[in-house]
């Protein structure tokens, strides 16, 4: 089972700010298999980005994804307010087919 | 954009069995793409349960998968979880979700299953 390593557990920030997430494969990911979701408290979690840097319908282009191998990174440009949350990383197969990281809580500083 | 609901007993005995539902509306079960069961046990993380393609072929996670079963019921446009011998360590949201382009990329809103006696 590859498992995916996000850090930091929680970043605080101010609103105007960059975030940067990083997100880190025990072994290597086929970089189409990597997905960001956000999620708020009481919410069903939200596709950001998949393929590790497309945005997902509807995603304000203030969200990217990078990276290749073991390391990727989600971006968020400059901070709006609805911005705080949590984000997970996603990875694709072998088995099980989907595993998340245990999550990075972006809260405001 | 489809639309998915969970439904089901947010109530279970332990080692009774859990049985959720979820139904498909704005598209059909029979869409080309799988469908998928996750679960967040309360503060937690992200759990993949496992999925189902209208044909019936599934994919189970392995640390659930002999207490496990995904169906699909086309004439009702929806598909189901069954969990048994429930213990506490089942206490969770459950959604369901689309799985497509190696993601997940449509979700439910959720319901909480609470696994007490």
């Amino acid at each position: 089972e590859i498992v995916l390593t996000q850090s930091p557990g929680t970043l605080s920030l101010s609103p105007g700010e960059r975030a940067t997430l990083s997100c880190r494969a025990s072994q290597g990911v086929t970089t189409r298999y990597l997905a960001w979701y956000q999620q708020k408290p009481g919410q069903a979690p939200r596709l950001l980005i998949y393929g590790a840097s497309i945005r997902a319908t509807g995603i304000p282009d203030r969200f990217s994804g990078s990276g290749s191998g073991t390391d990727f990174t989600l971006t968020i440009s400059r901070l709006e307010p609805e911005d705080f949350a949590v984000y997970y990383c996603q990875q694709y197969g072998p088995s099980p087919l989907y595993t998340f990281g245990q999550g990075t809580k972006l809260e405001i500083k | 954009q489809v639309q998915l609901q969970e439904s089901g007993p947010g109530l279970v005995k332990p080692s009774g069995t859990l049985s959720l539902t979820c139904d498909v509306s704005r598209g059909s079960i029979s869409s080309d793409h799988w469908w998928s069961w996750v679960r967040q046990p309360p503060g937690k993380g992200l759990d993949w349960i496992g999925e189902i393609y209208h044909s019936g072929n599934t994919n189970y996670n392995p640390s659930l998968k002999s207490r496990l079963t995904i169906s699909v019921d086309k004439s009702k446009n929806q598909f189901s979880l069954r969990l048994t011998s429930v213990t506490a360590a089942d206490t969770a949201v459950y959604y369901c979700a689309t799985s497509r382009d190696y993601c997940l990329d449509n979700w439910g809103q959720g319901t909480l299953v609470t696994v007490s006696s």
